[in-house]
């Protein structure tokens, strides 16, 4: 167990829908980092947010967009969906601003099909 | 663009049957390389950072080193609960917090 706690573990919507995943970081840790993984596209930086500020941005659609509450808590919105959305959303987390030592701590996913 | 290409895809060994797994990378200043772990239905898990050319880093029966170009996951005498996905992943100096992933090779190991 990682620490990292994310909801809906499964989701099934229809396309132009919009949807909300949510995930709770590890206790004590400030940033929080998203991630799509897809059979075709691998594992995909989406966005980074520290203590409640976006830090770094990745490949994410403008469709989606993120943000981190007070509690450190984060939530992914995507909308609009397409049938190309379909894939595993991870939330990960680690205590500081930076990835120094690379170890970034994985939720178990929130797996999104788009009918 | 920051590149990361891993072979093969799927590795099937039998217990025992030691191995290696290859990360080539193209990277404008490696920062650090990283290798995950992934269970299906699970998220990934961290292994190993490396640094620099010519470090190792060595845990139970995985030992990962590091080139100028590549990296190797070397696997000991497996077991079957060393199957899994195996993810590598670069940071480089310019890309900040962010982490290139490669595709992954799966590792089923038979007993």
């Amino acid at each position: 167990d990682s620490g990292v706690t994310q909801t809906p573990k499964h989701l099934i919507t229809a396309t132009g829908q919009r949807v909300t995943l949510r995930c709770s970081p590890r206790s004590g840790d400030l940033s929080v980092y998203w991630y799509q993984q897809s059979l075709d596209q691998g594992l995909q930086f989406l966005i980074q947010y520290y203590n409640g500020e976006e830090r770094a941005k990745g490949n994410i659609l403008e469709r989606f967009s993120a943000q981190q509450f007070p509690d450190l808590h984060s939530e992914l919105n995507l909308s609009s969906l397409e049938l190309g959305d379909s894939a595993l959303y991870f939330c990960a987390s680690s205590p500081g601003i930076s990835i120094s030592t690379g170890e970034l701590f994985f939720g178990e996913g929130s797996r999104l099909t788009v009918l | 663009e920051d590149q990361v290409t891993q072979s093969p895809e799927a590795l099937r060994l039998q217990e025992g049957e030691s191995s290696s797994l290859n990360c080539s990378y193209t990277v404008s200043g490696l920062r650090g390389l990283f290798w995950y772990r992934q269970d299906p239905g699970k998220g990934p898990e961290f292994l190993f950072t490396l640094y620099s050319a010519g470090e190792e880093k060595e845990k139970e029966r995985l030992k990962a080193t590091l080139t100028k170009k590549e990296s190797f996951l070397h696997i000991t005498a497996p077991k079957p609960e060393d199957s899994a996905t195996y993810l590598c992943a670069v940071q480089a100096v310019a890309a900040g917090n962010k982490l290139t992933f490669g595709g992954g090779t799966r590792v089923l190991v038979k007993p």
